[in-house]
């Protein structure tokens, strides 16, 4: 069953921790990207990654890491640096050749600060 | 910067109504737009995408049109069924830049198909 997992679904975090949300593909895609998603704002990139072990900074990569170690994972570290961390987080990805560019998203990470 | 603007924010229709969205880019370079489809709790998912050599894309009860020297393109759903209630997004990229599939989105509208 060929897809992209998110994990946990429901994360809650008190003010000052770091958190890791995890992402893994078993689709052999090369690229993959961390999205955060606000009420009427859309969908914002965090980071993203073509190949292991490198990765660039989206349009709002301020208080996040990442890492690209393998292929089919790329784990999200939210700081204590983000100053409005509450969110619904998104990962995707996408194989690097092909026509089309779709980008296939998981079922998200929902993360409240308490 | 925002570079892809979407309207309206949310879309109330009747069962068996057209539903209509719109978006308009400014990136000239963009050739690739895309319209996901997602619901409560769940990611998106692709739902129709065009390339600007086409001014119109059907699949099914969805349309895309796409006009290039205005640089909007739009979402039409025809005959529009309770089960279509979600959330839309419109985005754009840039085919073969470094950056890979970068996808840049709109702010999304929210569906409603009352029965």
């Amino acid at each position: 069953d060929g897809g992209i997992t998110q994990s946990p679904k429901y994360l809650f975090r008190k003010e000052g921790q770091n958190v890791t949300l995890s992402c893994e593909q078993n689709l052999n895609h090369d690229a993959m990207y961390w999205y955060r998603q606000d009420p009427g704002q859309g969908l914002r990139l965090i980071y993203y990654s073509q190949i292991v072990n490198d990765f660039q900074k989206g349009d709002i990569a301020e208080g996040y890491s990442v890492s690209r170690e393998k292929k089919e994972s790329f784990p999200l570290t939210v700081t204590s640096a983000q100053k409005n961390p509450t969110a619904f987080y998104l990962c995707a990805s996408t194989p690097l050749a092909g026509v089309g560019n779709e980008q296939f998203f998981g079922p998200g990470t929902r993360l409240t600060v308490l | 910067q925002q570079q892809v603007k979407q309207s309206p924010q949310s879309l109330i229709v009747q069962k068996g109504g057209i539903s209509i969205i719109n978006c308009a880019y400014e990136n000239t370079a963009f050739d690739y737009f895309p319209w996901y489809q997602q619901f409560p709790g769940k990611g998106p998912a692709l739902l129709i995408a065009i390339r600007p050599d086409v001014s119109e894309k059907k699949e099914g009860r969805f349309t895309i049109s796409f006009n290039k020297s205005a640089k909007q393109f739009s979402l039409h759903i025809m005959d529009s069924q309770p089960g279509d209630s979600a959330t839309y997004f419109c985005a754009a990229s840039k085919e073969g830049e470094t950056s890979g599939s970068r996808l840049t989105f709109g702010e999304g509208t929210q569906l409603t198909v009352n029965p």
